[in-house]
């Protein structure tokens, strides 16, 4: 079946470092691609996406590009900031005529930025 | 943001009993969904519905029932709660390109 698979964390950076977290799905179609963010005791709140292959979808200085080729959707910013402390999430939701269009999450992955 | 809610936001309960979860939208959104969250397992989709009194399940529905009586709201039932179902709670609906938005979960605990 339909899987997202992400890199383990927890991941810790200083502030103003490069953050990359790894996505990588498995997906009978043609998946839309999604990056969510969780704050500590919060709900999931949508950071971008992706619904094509060679999409880069962006918000708050996050940046993430569809990779057919790789299967692959990694979630990049260039200058981390300590209020990007958050859980993230990558999903997928499957476009075709028989998917009820339900998101498959990856199971997170944790980042830590220090002053 | 979609204007959801829950309620109760922390609830602690005994085992073996009946607990109901309720969830709130303001949006008009057809879909809505029940995820549990849990260390190690990200989310996972308990039970979702597509319209008043359309329901089905999902990934980890077994102990779980689900109601849907009105547009704006979807109820959550555990018939007999256990330890196992310790967990947060978070319902969500669909906007119109597929993203979801959710609201801020249930912290429910089973003694």
């Amino acid at each position: 079946g339909d899987s997202v698979t992400q890199m383990e964390g927890p991941v810790t950076l200083s502030e103003e470092a490069f953050l990359t977290i790894n996505c990588t799905y498995t997906a009978t179609g043609y998946p839309s691609l999604f990056w969510y963010v969780q704050y500590p005791g919060e709900g999931l709140q949508l950071l971008l996406k992706a619904t094509k292959a060679d999409d880069k979808g962006s918000n708050k200085g996050f940046e993430a590009t569809y990779r057919k080729e790789t299967t692959s959707f990694h979630l990049e910013k260039g200058s981390v900031q300590v209020s990007d402390s958050a859980v993230y999430f990558c999903a997928l939701i499957e476009n075709y005529g028989g998917s009820q269009g339900n998101l498959i999450f990856g199971k997170g992955t944790k980042l830590s930025v220090k002053p | 943001d979609a204007g959801i809610t829950q309620s109760p936001r922390h609830k602690v309960t005994e085992t073996g009993t009946p607990v109901t979860l309720r969830c709130h939208q303001t949006e008009n959104h057809r879909y809505m969904y029940w995820y549990r969250q849990d260390p190690g397992h990200g989310l996972r989709l308990i039970h979702y519905s597509y319209g008043v009194k359309d329901t089905d399940k999902g990934e980890v529905s077994d102990g779980y029932s689900v109601s849907r009586s009105k547009t704006e709201d979807f109820l959550l039932t555990l018939e007999s709660a256990t330890s196992s179902q310790t967990s947060v709670y978070f319902c969500a609906t669909r906007g119109s390109s597929y993203e979801q938005y959710f609201g801020p979960g249930t912290r429910l605990t089973v003694t």
